[in-house]
């Protein structure tokens, strides 16, 4: 079984500043993880996805991910946020003998960028 | 991209009448969907894994027979919730997987608001 951990429920950021939005895992088998974005009242959007190669990931609207294997981590992250990207962003893991089919998702992170 | 609708968006009723909720693939064939619940302020929690043709398979926890989950075609899944309670009341998201090519993401719905009175 996998757990994912997201340590922060909510992050304040103003414009333009950097942020991060940090994710921990736990299984004890190789897993994919993923980065999801949900809108108010909204469905799950996927924002990028780590599953072999380089654990560097670049996804949509300009955030990136980095996979770290000995810290169990895949903290999301991005240079400069827009007052869009103001959401709600889910961390996400399926063990790779599953594929896609079974995912678990972490509590959720809310960005909150101001003005 | 993969599109994944859901009807209706939102649906308000009294307690103890059943609702269905439908979740459609609209490009591409959807050999299985899942059916997640959420909660205000928390995360997605899978309720069943449904494969076209097959019953679903529920997870710990989920009354099957108060969640009918019907997968009769593969481009459609429905989710009646049978009579309904106000602890019911929740934002249900489907999502479908692709299962003909070895990209198998799941592709989520856009969600139903559920309101029991």
């Amino acid at each position: 079984a996998q757990s994912v951990t997201q340590l922060d429920s909510q992050v304040p950021v103003f414009e333009e500043a950097p942020v991060e939005l940090r994710c921990n895992y736990s299984s004890s088998v190789s897993v994919y993880l993923f980065w999801y974005v949900q809108y108010p009242n909204q469905g799950l959007q996927l924002l990028l996805k780590y599953l072999s190669g380089s654990t560097l990931v670049k996804g949509i609207n300009g955030f990136e991910a980095e996979f770290n294997k000995s810290q169990t981590s895949f903290h999301l992250r991005k240079p400069s946020v827009h007052i869009s990207d103001t959401a709600e962003y889910f961390c996400a893991v399926s063990d790779r003998a599953s594929g896609y089919s079974t995912l678990t998702f972490g509590k959720g992170t809310m960005l909150l960028v101001s003005p | 991209g993969a599109v994944v609708s859901q009807h209706p968006s939102w649906v308000i009723c009294k307690s103890g009448t059943s609702v269905k909720i439908e979740c459609r693939s609209l490009d591409f064939q959807a050999t299985t969907m899942f059916w997640y619940r959420q909660f205000p302020k928390q995360s997605l929690m899978l309720m069943a894994t449904s494969n076209e043709g097959s019953k679903a398979t529920y997870e710990q926890g989920v009354e099957k027979d108060k969640f009918l989950i019907n997968h009769a075609s593969l481009t459609l899944s429905t989710l009646t919730v049978t009579s309904a309670h106000p602890e019911d009341s929740s934002f249900y998201i489907c999502s479908a997987r692709d299962g003909q090519g070895g990209y198998n993401e799941q592709f989520f719905g856009p969600g139903t608001r559920l309101t029991v009175l």
